[in-house]
C-alpha cells in the first residue's frame, strides 16, 4: 500500500528552525515529483514547495521563498523541508504529496508545526 | 496569483444533487486539464475525489463527477449522502512556477 508519513513537526519560537521529513513506501519514490502543502488552523490548503524526481528543479511559494528549502534523498525514499526564520503565519499542518498534477493520492496524515513564543 | 474561487457553502437534502464551482483563470483552470477535487473531514487529511478534471480514483463512488467549462471547473455530487458532509477543495496546475499549484478557497457541504 502506497504510504507517505510526515514527521518532525512541533512547537518552535518565532525566528527558529525546524526540519520536516516525509517517508515514502510501496512505490518507486525516485520516479515521482514531490510537493509540500500546508494548511493553517481553520484555513484552506496552500501549496508550499515542489521538487522534481531527480531533485534538480525546485519551486517555492512566495510566502516561503528564501526561508524554506526542499530536498530529497531517493536512496532513502525520503523528502525533506528545512524551515528557517519561522513566523507565526507558518503555523500549519504540513502534508507531503506526490505528483499533484494527478491529485497526489494518497496524502499522509500531516505533521503540525506551531510557531509561538 | 490568487486562490481559486469556490462558494463558501453548499447544502442539500439526502438524495439530491449539488454542484460546487471552482473559478480560476486561463493561466490555471482554463489552461490545463490538471484540476483535482479533494474531500476533507474535520481533523483528517484531504482525500482525492477527482483528478484531471473528470477522472475518479479507484474506490470513489460514481456519485462524484467532475467537469470543466472555460475557466470554471465543477464537482457534482449526485444522490447526496450524510457521509458527504465535509469540506471540498479544488486545485489546479498553473502556468507559473510560483505558485506551481493553486488551491480553491474551499466549500463546506452540509447535508440537511
Amino acid at each position: 500500500e502506497v504510504q507517505l508519513v510526515e514527521s518532525g513537526g512541533g512547537l518552535v519560537q518565532p525566528g527558529g528552525s525546524l526540519r520536516l521529513s516525509c517517508a515514502a513506501s510501496a512505490f518507486t519514490f525516485s520516479s515521482y515529483e514531490m510537493n509540500w502543502v500546508r494548511q493553517a488552523p481553520g484555513k484552506g490548503l496552500e501549496w508550499a514547495s515542489y521538487i522534481s524526481s531527480s531533485g534538480s528543479t525546485k519551486y517555492y511559494a512566495d510566502s516561503v521563498e528564501g526561508r524554506f528549502t526542499i530536498s530529497r534523498d531517493n536512496a532513502k525514499n525520503s523528502l525533506y523541508l528545512q524551515m528557517k526564520s519561522l513566523r507565526a503565519e507558518d503555523t500549519a499542518v504540513y502534508y507531503c504529496a506526490r505528483d499533484l498534477k494527478v491529485g497526489g493520492t494518497p496524502w499522509g496524515q500531516g505533521t503540525m508545526v506551531t510557531v509561538s513564543s | 496569483q490568487s486562490a481559486l474561487t469556490q462558494p463558501a457553502s453548499v447544502s442539500g437534502s439526502p438524495g439530491q444533487s449539488i454542484t460546487i464551482s471552482c473559478t480560476g483563470t486561463s493561466s490555471d483552470v482554463g489552461g490545463y486539464n490538471y484540476v483535482s477535487w479533494y474531500q476533507q473531514h474535520p481533523g483528517k487529511a484531504p482525500k482525492l475525489m477527482i483528478y484531471e478534471v473528470t477522472n475518479r480514483p479507484s474506490g470513489v463512488p460514481d456519485r462524484f463527477s467532475g467537469s470543466k467549462s472555460g475557466n470554471t471547473a465543477s464537482l457534482t455530487i449526485s444522490g447526496l449522502q450524510a457521509e458527504d458532509e465535509a469540506d471540498y477543495y479544488c486545485s489546479s496546475y498553473t502556468s507559473s512556477s510560483t505558485p506551481l499549484y493553486v488551491f480553491g478557497t474551499g466549500t463546506k457541504v452540509t447535508v440537511l
